[in-house]
């Protein structure tokens, strides 16, 4: 079990830029969650994955960002044209299903210029 | 709507005392789960304990016990004999069930701690 890994660690980009984010999660996992944490508090929930499939996206999840996993295994999430209120911690997490816990991973740390 | 409360912003102990991290949340589901995790300075949250809503015993696991009361919405938080390797920033999680058997956490905006020589 190597746990959830998450490439970069911390990216820093100017405004109106895109950015790629990646996440591998536990290998015999099937589910995988991206959240967001912005600075003193709780991560906020802002998509999930079941294998390939994106089954549920947050209204915090704006037309400028998407989530793909194409394969079932690792996952992206892009972020077109970044503003400076994207600035916060991309928490990728994954579990095995049912109500099993969700693993996180060290995040990337996003700051805009 | 679900919700998670920890009115705690900040505690600030010395080595050895004992703690309490206090979490209230509120939820419609009478199915759910609750969670503590852990998010030292590295970054990484780190899963400490998952409660069902139909669980009420109180659990403890070394220096750490939980105490889930139902009748008061609360699922607090106890480290005995405090280190200053505790130093970190404590969340309290509840799932939420959606259509399709998963769920999503909702964490409090966090307890950080802070435990000096």
């Amino acid at each position: 079990d190597t746990g959830v890994s998450q490439d970069p660690r911390h990216k820093i980009t100017k405004r109106g830029q895109n950015v790629t984010f990646r996440c591998d999660p536990i290998s015999e996992h099937n589910r995988l969650y991206w959240y967001r944490q912005t600075l003193g508090q709780g991560p906020e929930f802002l998509t999930y994955f079941q294998n390939e499939a994106q089954l549920e996206k947050s209204r915090l999840l704006s037309d400028r960002f998407s989530a793909e996993r194409p394969k079932g295994s690792f996952s992206t999430l892009e972020i077109q044209r970044t503003e400076q209120g994207d600035s916060a911690m991309y928490l990728c997490a994954s579990s095995p299903g049912g109500n099993q816990p969700q693993h996180f991973g060290d995040g990337t740390r996003l700051s805009i210029l | 709507a679900q919700k998670v409360t920890q009115a705690q912003t900040e505690i600030s102990v010395v080595e050895k005392e004992d703690v309490t991290l206090d979490c209230v949340y509120e939820t419609r589901d009478t199915t759910y789960y609750l969670f503590w995790y852990k998010q030292p300075p590295s970054g990484e949250l780190v899963f400490l304990i998952r409660r069902n809503s139909f669980d009420e015993q109180n659990e403890i696991s070394g220096r750490y016990s939980w105490n889930f009361q139902k009748s008061t919405s609360s699922f607090n938080f106890t480290i005995t004999a405090s280190q200053v390797v505790d130093s970190a920033v404590y969340f309290c999680a509840l799932s939420h069930f959606l259509s399709g058997g998963y769920n999503k956490l909702i964490f409090g905006a966090g307890t950080r701690l802070a435990v000096h020589p």
